[in-house]
């Protein structure tokens, strides 16, 4: 069955560094979405990407975060100056298109990378 | 803004007995879900409900949507030990002035199901 792949499935930085996390969604979807839960906590919206740009975005997706499709296959969060509340699992979501058919509303979650800002 | 409710948060229960689990959201919505976490993974879709009086079923898990009340359960039939694990409900706002919803998720809170020999 196709998956949605996360790497690395964990990353550790220092305060003020930049990560890159990536997403490799399933195949011919067309949504694409980055989400993040703090520890303990419910899962949060961060930002959606729909035909090469963003579609929506959250009030935690501010100028430190950017996201790219940059080649037709990967999708990539990048976090330019990290901070300690940035700490989380961050999960990319895919999802084919919408309408009226269940299952091609279903967003697919990948395993997700534990960020740990230190 | 749109606010998702579930209740209740914790859940304790015996094997071989039903419960429900409720999802309250507070506008009108296009489409609802439900997805399980078990601890340190990811999520998994469990249900979607694209219409007011959907009724989903999968083996001992039965989903509703009530558009109307603005309100979806999840209903646990026979409660077994693999069905231990988070649920979420989360909800998709509907489209703004005839445009489009790009499909942004709002989850609940979760609720913490802990089923008992």
């Amino acid at each position: 069955e196709p998956e949605v792949t996360q790497t690395p499935s964990h990353q550790v930085t220092q305060m003020g560094q930049e990560v890159i996390l990536r997403c490799v969604p399933i195949s011919n979807h067309l949504y694409f979405y980055w989400y993040r839960q703090i520890l303990g906590q419910k899962v949060e919206f961060l930002v959606s990407f729909y035909n090469n740009e963003i579609s929506e975005k959250s009030e935690i997706f501010d100028d430190q975060f950017s996201v790219e499709r940059p080649d037709g296959s990967n999708f990539t969060l990048k976090i330019r100056s990290t901070k300690l509340e940035d700490s989380a699992m961050y999960f990319c979501a895919s999802r084919l298109s919408t309408g009226a058919i269940e299952s091609k509303n279903i967003q697919y979650f990948g395993a997700g990378t534990r960020l740990s800002v230190l | 803004e749109l606010k998702v409710e579930q209740n209740p948060l914790f859940l304790s229960m015996q094997e071989g007995k039903n419960y429900t689990i409720y999802c309250n959201y507070s506008t009108t919505s296009d489409r609802l879900y439900w997805y399980r976490q078990d601890p340190g993974k990811s999520l998994e879709s469990l249900f979607v409900l694209l219409s007011n009086g959907a009724v989903k079923q999968e083996g001992r898990l039965m989903a509703s949507l009530d558009t109307k009340a603005r309100l979806s359960t999840l209903h646990i039939t026979a409660a077994v030990h693999d069905l231990s694990a988070t649920y979420f409900c989360a909800v998709v706002p509907e489209g703004v002035a005839g445009g489009t919803s790009y499909g942004k998720l709002t989850f609940g809170q979760g609720t913490i199901l802990t089923v008992h020999p």
